[in-house]
């Protein structure tokens, strides 16, 4: 099976902070991908990777960076966060050879 | 450009009634169309998927849907409710963007199941 695991599944940070989420997968995929999750508004794409230290930016980078060292690790950072900020993060990973893409089970953050 | 559309943000059905959650999406190309389910504090997991082929696709927990080309719909459906089913559903669509596949999700429906 595939397995995608998150550092924290609840982080709590204050304002200015420098916030760090790790993402690994098992399963030798070359796509990372890295959402958050608003209500109502669904998964929404923050950046992506399809290889190592290769990163695009998806529809809401703003605030974001992320680094990706090693294949199977990929970091999303909050340079200084912010409580807009506050979310539920997911990453995701999926293979070259598929469309589906395997979740993680969520990082919630709250920036106070 | 893609997009999915869900309606209804809540859905609520009794148990052992018919679950349809709807879908309709918009893409250029063919899409490859998905049905993530996220139970409560967990991340999403696959229910079924639509590439090519039979339009009719099964998944897990007696889910199933349809893909309708000429009503760009792709509705979940199950005969019977189970409390279980009590959870988030999203729809989405994935398709060639920006030089990548992505995945474009749908703002998810709130499956209540009641006693």
């Amino acid at each position: 099976d595939v397995k995608v695991t998150q550092s924290s599944r609840y982080l709590v940070k204050r304002t200015g902070e420098k916030v760090f989420l790790e993402c690994v997968q098992d399963m030798d995929h070359e796509n990372m991908f890295w959402y958050r999750q608003d209500p109502g508004l669904g998964l929404r794409l923050i950046y992506f990777s399809y290889d190592v230290k290769m990163k695009e930016k998806g529809d809401i980078p703003e605030g974001y960076s992320v680094s990706r060292e090693k294949k199977e690790r990929f970091s999303l950072i909050l340079e200084s966060a912010s409580t807009n900020q506050t979310s539920m993060y997911l990453c995701a990973s999926r293979s070259g050879r598929d469309y589906e893409q395997y979740f993680g089970p969520g990082t919630r953050l709250t920036v106070t | 450009a893609q997009s999915v559309t869900q309606l209804g943000s809540h859905v609520s059905v009794s148990e052992g009634a018919l679950v349809l959650l709807r879908c309709n999406y918009s893409s250029s190309v063919p899409p490859y169309l998905f049905w993530y389910v996220q139970y409560p504090n967990q991340g999403l997991q696959l229910l079924l998927k639509y590439t090519t082929g039979a339009t009719l696709v099964k998944g897990i927990n007696g889910f199933e849907a349809e893909f309708k080309k000429s009503e760009t719909s792709f509705h979940l459906t199950k005969p019977s409710a189970h409390m279980s089913d009590a959870a988030e559903y999203f729809c989405a669509v994935s398709g060639w963007m920006d030089s990548s596949y992505k995945l474009i999700f749908g703002s998810g429906t709130r499956l209540l199941v009641r006693p």
